[in-house]
């Protein structure tokens, strides 16, 4: 079946710290995968995306790899910002029977502090 | 384009009373997908429709029901409320192809007393 399995926080870091968020998967076929943020009183962002194997996504200093091998997909930003304290979601999308559907880790809380 | 929007944005109902959402996805988007969000559980998938067809469905009871009109907007209602219902009820669409991208709206909380 279907799962992610992502790093539960709390994370707290320092403003311009080294953020790495760890997601791995499990998928029948190949997943497209995703990483969504949340704020606090709002719905889900998309942050990045890729869909097949060495892709790179990347926005906004966020960047995540699609490592089939390992099947794993880690958020990394090389300085994070006050402003990126969010929750963060790992997510993974497949074909057939499970149209339409995203998988989610269960959120990765992130607190910059200045 | 303007993105997708959820109304109302805030509910409170008391137990056994049915309460129904509402979602207007982005113009041209014709798959909308419901997601259950809870501290305790996190994302849960509902179920999603297209075309006004219900492609695939979540593991909930048969309280939550939805459906989907010809202009891709789409309801979700919940009947014989529980407090267990409490939760942001997240709605998302996408075009119609598979593993494409879904945006989502921000939410109707929903509160049961």
């Amino acid at each position: 079946g279907n799962s992610v399995t992502q790093m539960e926080g709390p994370v707290t870091l320092s403003e311009e710290a080294f953020l790495t968020i760890n997601c791995t998967y499990t998928a029948t076929g190949y997943p497209s995968l995703f990483w969504y943020v949340q704020y606090p009183g709002e719905g889900l962002q998309l942050l990045l995306k890729a869909t097949k194997a060495d892709d790179k996504g990347s926005n906004k200093g966020f960047e995540a790899t699609y490592r089939k091998e390992t099947t794993s997909f880690h958020l990394e930003k090389g300085s994070v910002q006050v402003s990126d304290s969010a929750v963060y979601f790992c997510a993974l999308s497949s074909r057939g029977s499970t149209l339409g559907r995203l998988y989610f880790g269960r959120g990765t809380q992130l607190t910059v502090w200045p | 384009k303007a993105g997708v929007t959820q109304t109302p944005r805030y509910l409170i109902k008391t137990r056994g009373q049915q309460v129904t959402l509402s979602c207007s996805p982005i113009s041209g988007h014709r798959s909308v997908s419901w997601y259950q969000q809870t501290p305790g559980q996190g994302l849960q998938f509902l179920f999603e429709y297209f075309s006004e067809t219900q492609r695939n469905k979540g593991n909930f009871p048969g309280r939550f029901s939805g459906r989907q009109f010809s202009n891709s907007r789409s309801e979700m209602n919940v009947s014989t409320l529980e407090l267990g219902d409490s939760a942001l009820y997240l709605c998302a669409s996408s075009l119609e192809q598979t593993q494409e991208t879904q945006y989502f709206g921000p939410g109707t909380r929903l509160l049961v007393l």
